[in-house]
């Protein structure tokens, strides 16, 4: 199982971070969430949201409103847009595979397979 | 801050024992399953133990997962400088309806 992040590097205040998320080697309908990581420079980990391929989406609460992932598996690759960004976006941003399982108690997750990470600067 | 509390950072010597404790709540820890996860600096995070005690294939028996009540800890015995990085815990939140990571342990090996 592979995972490799891509897109711009540099996204301007107020705009929308865009990234994509290649899998390679499993199958987006396998059975996994797939979902999305950040760390801000010097900080710790922060999840961003996770999705199914049914479409079904976890996120974090305080990025509910800026946030969207998507997924297309036709291309086997899964997306993340984020509005109107700030400095305080300025991340490495992962892409992992994410086994969920909410339905059962104790809930059960774990991410096992991560991409590089790519930074994204927020900057004018 | 986190909702998932961790120690900044931990220390011991070579050969020693350290455990890193993650301390949550009933609706975090409490009634859900805790991973754990290495990051050497410039790199992607590792899962290292995942079901509150599993270890998945390729990580040595130096590392184990406890989990009691609304606290795991992680335990690395047989130190060596190699396992110095950055060591996090996460889980569900069912308040939240979320994941949530602990703030993160810097492991440093004298």
């Amino acid at each position: 199982v592979q995972l490799q992040e891509s897109g711009p590097g540099l996204v301007k205040p107020s705009e929308t971070l865009s990234l994509t998320c290649g899998v390679s080697g499993f199958t987006l309908k396998g059975g996994y969430y797939w979902g999305w990581i950040r760390q801000p420079p010097g900080k710790g980990l922060e999840w961003i949201g996770s999705i199914y391929y049914t479409e079904s989406t976890y996120y974090k609460p305080s990025l509910r409103s800026r946030v969207t992932i998507s997924v297309d598996t036709s291309k086997n690759q899964f997306s993340l847009n984020l509005s109107s960004v700030t400095a305080a976006d300025t991340a490495i941003y992962y892409c992992a595979r994410h086994l969920l399982h909410v339905e059962m108690t104790p809930v059960r997750g774990y991410f096992d397979y991560w991409g590089p990470g790519t930074l994204v600067t927020v900057s004018s | 801050q986190s909702v998932l509390t961790q120690p900044p950072s931990v220390s011991a010597a070579p050969g020693q024992k350290v455990t890193i404790s993650c301390s949550g709540s009933s609706s975090s820890i409490g009634n859900n399953y805790v991973s754990w996860y290495r990051q050497v600096p410039g790199t992607a995070p590792k899962l290292l133990m995942y079901d509150n005690n599993k270890r998945p294939s390729g990580i040595p028996d130096r590392f184990s997962g406890s989990k009691s009540a609304t606290s795991a800890t992680l335990g690395i015995t047989g130190l060596q400088t190699g396992d110095e990085a950055d060591y996090y815990c996460v889980t569900w939140s069912s308040s939240l309806i979320s994941v949530v990571f602990g703030g993160g342990t810097k492991l440093t090996v004298l």
